[in-house]
């Protein structure tokens, strides 16, 4: 186990909803990653947020948004939810402090109907 | 053009076989390599790092070449419990460590 959790682990949302995914970071990782992996394509990375602050942002509209909170965990919400957002959503923690790999949590499968 | 490309096989191939997974990518400025691996349905997980000495562990062999920017990930003697999806992942490094940029995976099916 990675120690990085995800919740929910399954979500239907319809169409223009708003959807709010969590994630728990590893102890003492400061760093959390969100990254979207649609059906057979690798994961791409949304943003990534460094002790509260987004620290860089892939190619993803502002409807995708986040936070950190203070003790690391963090929030990826999406807002006017389209078809194409259903995907297995993946957090992933590392530290900025040395190179360390970084660990997944096993993800939030989003289906938009 | 992306930047990390993946042969996405499948590759489908008997126990004890040995089969070899290449990649590129595209940005010169990329610090650090790996290979993950996943499992149907389950998130990545670190298979191995890529130097440019090369490095095994075990069964896996993973080979760097910066100036081709090309890496290549090789299995001997394969077994059933082998068989998922092998992505190619690239780190930029400095502000950008944790970014990784991953290739669409190779899916291996090792068959009895």
């Amino acid at each position: 186990e990675t120690g990085v959790t995800q919740s929910p682990t399954h979500l239907i949302k319809t169409r223009g909803q708003q959807v709010t995914l969590r994630c728990s970071s590893q102890s003492g990782h400061n760093t959390v990653s969100w990254y979207q992996q649609a059906l057979g394509q690798g994961p791409q990375f949304i943003f990534q947020y460094y002790r509260e602050e987004e620290n860089g942002r892939g190619n993803f509209p502002p409807r995708f948004s986040g936070l950190q909170f203070p003790n690391y965990s963090s929030e990826l919400n999406v807002n006017a939810l389209e078809l194409d957002d259903s995907a297995l959503y993946l957090c992933a923690s590392s530290s900025k402090t040395g190179v360390t790999e970084a660990f997944f949590g096993q993800g939030t499968r989003l289906t938009v109907v | 053009r992306k930047e990390v490309e993946q042969d996405p096989g499948p590759f489908n191939v008997p126990e004890g076989a040995t089969v070899a997974f290449n990649c590129t990518y595209s940005n010169s400025a990329s610090q650090s390599f790996f290979w993950y691996r996943q499992d149907c349905r389950k998130e990545p997980k670190l298979l191995m790092s890529v130097y440019s000495s090369g490095n095994e562990d075990g069964r896996f062999t993973a080979q760097l070449n910066r100036a081709s920017q090309y890496i290549s990930l090789l299995i001997r003697d394969s077994k059933l419990s082998d068989s998922a999806t092998y992505l190619c992942v690239v780190n930029k490094g400095g502000t950008s460590y944790g970014k990784l940029t991953f290739g669409q995976g190779t899916i291996l099916t090792v068959h009895p």
